[in-house]
């Protein structure tokens, strides 16, 4: 079962920054925080993942509490082109360990002209 | 680099006929691999993952089934289709750091 609560819906005006919460408050000290997001009929692309620093790559930046239980996706500067559905995910890291990533409902970002 | 590679990528069967999904991985030995399932406006649900060679982990019970003849083949079955098996079938498999690398999908209609 998913282990993150995402609000369902979520409107962003294009150029503007778009932050998306996640609250994960069981997640463990080896979990990592996954963020993905579909757009629709295609599968879902990877975005950023962290374990307790804040990341940030040419996508996204994922801030991530100091208590672990919770994070915020953040898109800077949003395009309608990031329309999509977004999941947070909470896992070991899945390299070479067989576990599963379990996918909630995520949030549906819809960028606004 | 590593690919994933899914097809068909859009599928219309009869109720009752068969199914094999493919799916293949290229740039990587060993991998983990996972079919999920879409409903309409629904979340991924897993369906199966595999370790290794022969080595099947089903998460729910179900009309499907999953093998693994070879590294980096894994293929989704089924004998019998229902129209509750509609739906978009999703692989992926684990890439060193970044989780998950999912394939293009392929949508069924179960008609």
């Amino acid at each position: 079962d998913a282990k993150t609560t995402q609000p369902t819906s979520m409107d962003c005006a294009e150029g503007r920054a778009a932050n998306l919460p996640c609250n994960h408050s069981t997640i463990s000290g080896n979990e990592y925080v996954y963020w993905y997001r579909q757009i629709h009929s295609q599968g879902p692309q990877y975005i950023i993942h962290g374990l307790k620093n804040n990341e940030t790559n040419e996508m996204a930046s994922l801030i991530i509490t100091e208590d672990r239980k919770s994070s915020t996706l953040i898109l800077p500067h949003a395009t309608l082109r990031d329309t999509a559905v977004y999941y947070c995910i909470v896992s070991l890291e899945s390299w070479n360990t067989g576990n599963q990533f379990y996918f909630g409902t995520g949030t549906s970002l819809t960028v606004i002209p | 680099s590593q690919t994933i590679h899914q097809w068909p990528a859009t599928l219309v069967q009869p109720v009752g006929s068969p199914l094999s999904l493919e799916c293949t991985v290229e740039g990587t030995s060993n991998p983990n691999l996972y079919w999920y399932r879409q409903a309409a406006g629904r979340g991924l649900q897993l369906l199966f993952y595999s370790v290794g060679i022969g080595q099947i982990s089903s998460e729910v019970p179900q009309n499907l089934s999953a093998s693994r003849p070879q590294d980096r083949q894994f293929i989704l079955s089924s004998k019998k289709l229902l129209l509750s098996d509609s739906g978009f079938y999703l692989c992926a498999f684990a890439g060193i750091g970044y989780g998950y690398t999912f394939g293009s999908g392929t949508r069924l209609t179960v008609v």
